[in-house]
């Protein structure tokens, strides 16, 4: 795999636990997030958004939560499986912008 | 996905000469977006569109231009390739009035 490649901090994580991963957005006036997954050789697939009037949202499997005082993100993915195996990262919207800011991304290795 | 197309999803070229990649879309989406993916670098937007004609750019344009002469394309042409644009580039869409970016599958492309 290819996608961010070699710089990546790794999570590495046994197959059924939970994984946590972690993002520190850079811009207070940011108003919406997006948690991104990209497997590899292929494009970052959505996964889940917050907005900033919000600290928790759920998907299915997925929850994001989001802690404006200290800018941090987080993504937690329940009952971790193989094919979550896959680079996370995620993205901020500045207000009144319509550009997207990325973060760097984290692998996860789901251990079988 | 969005109804993304890439084409060439691959390419070797030589320095010095023009390489043009394309974005394709289905759906009638306004804004339209190319983005290179380079190791500890992540995703960094090169140009945007958010309609026909109507471009600007993004954080790293130099060397690169677009054209959007219809909805459904968005050009990425390198004039002179160099070695420093050898990377994977993503196109993606934004949906009127939605935030999220929805990407394609990527073109990776090697200058030799």
């Amino acid at each position: 795999g290819e996608n961010v490649g070699l710089h990546l901090p790794t999570l590495s994580v046994q197959e059924g636990d939970n994984s946590i991963i972690n993002c520190a957005y850079s811009n207070s006036a940011s108003d919406y997030f997006i948690w991104y997954k990209q497997e590899s050789g292929k494009g970052p697939q959505f996964i889940i958004d917050i907005r900033s009037n919000m600290d928790k949202r759920q998907g299915q499997r997925v929850t994001v939560l989001l802690n404006k005082t200290v800018k941090h993100l987080s993504l937690q993915i329940a009952a971790t499986q193989p094919g979550d195996s896959a680079v996370y990262f995620c993205a901020e919207n500045q207000a009144a912008g319509n550009k997207l800011t990325f973060g760097g991304g984290t692998r996860v290795l789901v251990k079988p | 996905d969005a109804g993304i197309t890439q084409s060439p999803r691959h390419k070797v070229t030589e320095t010095g000469t023009p390489v043009t990649l394309r974005c394709h879309q289905t759906e009638n989406h306004r804004y339209m977006y190319w983005y290179r993916q380079d190791p500890g670098h992540g995703l960094r937007l090169i140009h945007y569109s958010y309609g026909v004609k109507d471009t600007d750019k993004g954080e790293v344009s130099d060397g690169y231009s677009v054209s959007r002469s219809k909805t459904e394309d968005f050009l990425l042409t390198l004039e002179s390739a160099t070695s420093s644009q050898t990377s994977v580039y993503f196109c993606a869409i934004r949906r009127e009035g939605r935030e999220t970016q929805y990407f394609g599958p990527g073109t990776r492309l090697l200058v030799l």
